[in-house]
């Protein structure tokens, strides 16, 4: 079935520092693939998302691109903030309207 | 913009006690949806719904029942909660390929 595997943290970095979170999935097809923000006591909410092959989707400096290749949909940004310290998750969309998610990486950015 | 409202942010309950957790969107959404979030295994699916009256179970179904009298309203209901349902549960209504999230409520069962 569909699945989505994120890298474990937590992760911590000196703000400035460079941010990757690897994501890869499982499905069939095409599925539609999203990363989710959830700061501390909230909800989550959307990042950014890329509905086909090759598309990048950004966002706050955030950017991911869909690898059909390697079933790959990495979250990178070049400079992270404290206010970037969040749970991020990975997430697949694909038949039927039902959303996997990974299990959530946590990133802490220390000044 | 989108808002899903989730009732409660907190809530203490005992065990065997029956729980409401009630879920409102304001866009017309068809698709609802109810996680459960717990440390180290990220959202797992409850419940969900494609339009009023109508629910799906997803992958931990066992111990909640839903009702969706309402397009706007999705409630998960515990039957009879038990400790190994405090969990932080999440609501989020669906369109297109975005779904949208409630804030969340801490559900603590003693």
């Amino acid at each position: 079935g569909d699945s989505v595997t994120q890298m474990e943290g937590p992760v911590t970095l000196s703000e400035e520092a460079f941010l990757t979170i690897n994501c890869t999935y499982t499905a069939t097809g095409y599925p539609s693939l999203f990363w989710y923000v959830q700061y501390p006591g909230e909800g989550l909410q959307l990042l950014l998302k890329a509905t086909k092959a090759d598309d990048k989707g950004s966002n706050k400096g955030f950017e991911a691109t869909y690898r059909k290749e390697t079933t790959s949909f990495h979250l990178e940004k070049g400079s992270v903030q404290v206010s970037d310290s969040a749970v991020y998750f990975c997430a697949l969309r694909h038949t039927g309207n039902q959303f996997y998610f990974g299990t959530g990486t946590s990133l802490t950015v220390i000044p | 913009d989108v808002k899903v409202t989730q009732s409660s942010r907190y809530l203490v309950k005992r065990t065997g006690e029956k729980v409401f957790l009630e879920c409102v969107q304001d866009m017309d959404h068809e698709n609802m949806f109810w996680y459960r979030q717990d440390p180290g295994l990220g959202l797992r699916l409850i419940y969900f719904s494609y339009d009023v009256k109508m629910k799906e179970k997803g992958d931990i179904p066992e111990g909640y029942s839903v009702s969706r009298e309402k397009k706007e309203r999705f409630s998960l209901i515990l039957e009879s909660a038990s400790t190994n349902q405090t969990s932080m549960y999440l609501c989020a209504s669906q369109k297109g390929t975005e779904a949208f999230f409630g804030q969340g409520t801490r559900l603590t069962v003693v």
